[in-house]
């Protein structure tokens, strides 16, 4: 029964380039939340998605940022043109509602942008 | 002022011993809490959650809640090495939506 699998594990980014980070839920999930994580902060809420739908992108950024979850593959979490402030951890989490109950995070994906 | 705050750290506590954490948070009409274990290059974890007023105890862990005093704490109990983690305190902002504190990272000596 595999948890919530995130890919890549680390990224190397240079500033300008694009990066994009995939989070596959627990089978049967269909809610997926993307949380980012600073160095030495708490994690941040950014963007909620169920299939296909985005129901709550308030903690993304307006510029650069972008998310997805389609009918068929994982979640993606696009980030265009990165800065080096870009530079933290992304972890994904997924329940099989809308409740934060029994969320299950991802091993994250950690994000370097030189 | 932050939605969440956690007492700041580090936390270091003897093998055996009571570590105590504590959080504060600011919006009153919050319901659930959660606590979260975070051990360094891994994913937050989920170890207690507490809806109501008053203790739940799980194994060495017991969660306080007061809402009156906007206060939910985290005791662990006989605390091992293993214990040596960051603790994330989380509150709900809606159904969905969780705002978590800077996290106290606590280290249990041998």
């Amino acid at each position: 029964n595999a948890g919530v699998m995130q890919n890549p594990r680390h990224l190397v980014r240079r500033r300008g380039q694009e990066a994009r980070l995939r989070c596959s839920p627990v089978k049967g999930h269909s809610h997926v939340y993307w949380y980012r994580q600073l160095p030495e902060e708490g994690l941040k809420f950014m963007v909620y998605l169920q299939k296909e739908n985005i129901i709550d992108e308030s903690g993304m950024p307006k510029e650069r940022f972008s998310a997805e979850f389609p009918k068929e593959g994982p979640s993606i979490l696009r980030i265009q043109q990165v800065v080096r402030g870009d530079s933290a951890a992304y972890f994904c989490a997924s329940t099989d509602r809308g409740s934060n109950t029994e969320a299950f995070f991802g091993q994250g994906t950690r994000l370097t942008v030189v | 002022q932050k939605e969440v705050e956690q007492n700041s750290g580090p936390l270091s506590v003897p093998e055996g011993a009571i570590a105590s954490l504590n959080c504060t948070y600011s919006d009153r009409g919050s319901q659930s809490f959660f606590w979260y274990r975070q051990y360094s290059g891994k994913s937050p974890e989920l170890i207690m959650f507490i809806y109501s007023n008053g203790d739940k105890e799980d194994g060495r862990f017991t969660a306080q809640l007061n809402k009156a005093s906007q206060y939910v704490s985290l005791l662990i109990r006989d605390s091992q090495p293993s214990d040596s983690a960051t603790y994330l305190c989380a509150v709900n902002l809606d159904d969905y939506k969780l705002s978590f504190g800077a996290g106290t990272t606590v280290t249990v000596r041998a």
